[in-house]
């Protein structure tokens, strides 16, 4: 079965603090990558999606490595309401309607 | 504009019963999707609709049919509600995938189903 992994965490981080997490994917033929976000008992969201050379949004920056095959998340100035957990999404080239979805990363904000 | 909704937010099936979950979105889109999601596990896609009309099985079909009664609306059913059904299934929706590069567009989820089948 075709995977992807992540840490479950939960990572506990100060606000204000930096943090980062990765998610490694099995198949070296997957071609697209996403973030999303899903709070406790709510649906998952779009965060951003993540592109070869790299792509920055306000405190977010996502990277990618083909040669590792994996993908990171860079959190900056950590507030209170990025207090979630974080999906890792990858698309392979053979189909376009099935993603795969990571089991996510918790991430606690703590005052 | 509701987005993506689901009904119902939450049941209880005792094993061997059935049931019908219902999905309506009113963003226009082609494309339409149901995931069951459990702890420790990733979403994993049960039946999907490429469009109107079509529906093709996902990673995890066995247990449960779908509908695309129109656009708008696409239902996933139990026949036979077993323990292991019992889950949070999502509902979602998206424009079709664009064809260059494959890039998906973003799926738009409903708020979800907590079903425990005892």
């Amino acid at each position: 079965r075709k995977e992807v992994e992540q840490d479950p965490g939960p990572f506990n981080v100060p606000e204000g603090a930096t943090v980062a997490f990765n998610c490694t994917y099995s198949n070296s033929a997957s071609q697209s990558f996403f973030w999303y976000r899903q709070d406790c008992r709510k649906e998952p969201k779009l965060l951003m999606s993540v592109y070869s050379s790299g792509n920055e949004d306000g405190r977010f920056t996502a990277q990618l490595n083909r040669a590792s095959q994996y993908i990171s998340l860079l959190i900056r100035d950590s507030k209170l309401s990025d207090s979630a957990t974080y999906l890792c999404v990858a698309k392979d080239l053979d189909s376009n309607y099935q993603l795969i979805w990571g089991a996510g990363t918790k991430l606690i904000i703590k005052p | 504009n509701a987005g993506v909704t689901q009904t119902p937010k939450f049941q209880v099936l005792k094993t061997g019963q059935s049931m019908t979950l219902q999905c309506a979105q009113d963003m226009n889109h082609n494309s339409m999707y149901w995931y069951r999601q459990d702890p420790g596990m990733g979403l994993r896609l049960i039946y999907y609709s490429a469009s109107e009309g079509t529906t093709d099985k996902g990673e995890v079909p066995n247990g449960y049919n779908v509908s695309r009664l129109n656009k708008r609306e696409f239902s996933l059913r139990l026949e036979s509600a077993a323990p292991s059904q019992t889950s949070v299934y999502f509902c979602a929706s998206s424009s079709t995938p664009g064809q260059l590069a494959g890039v998906p567009y973003e799926q738009y989820f409903g708020p979800g189903t907590r079903l425990t089948v005892t």
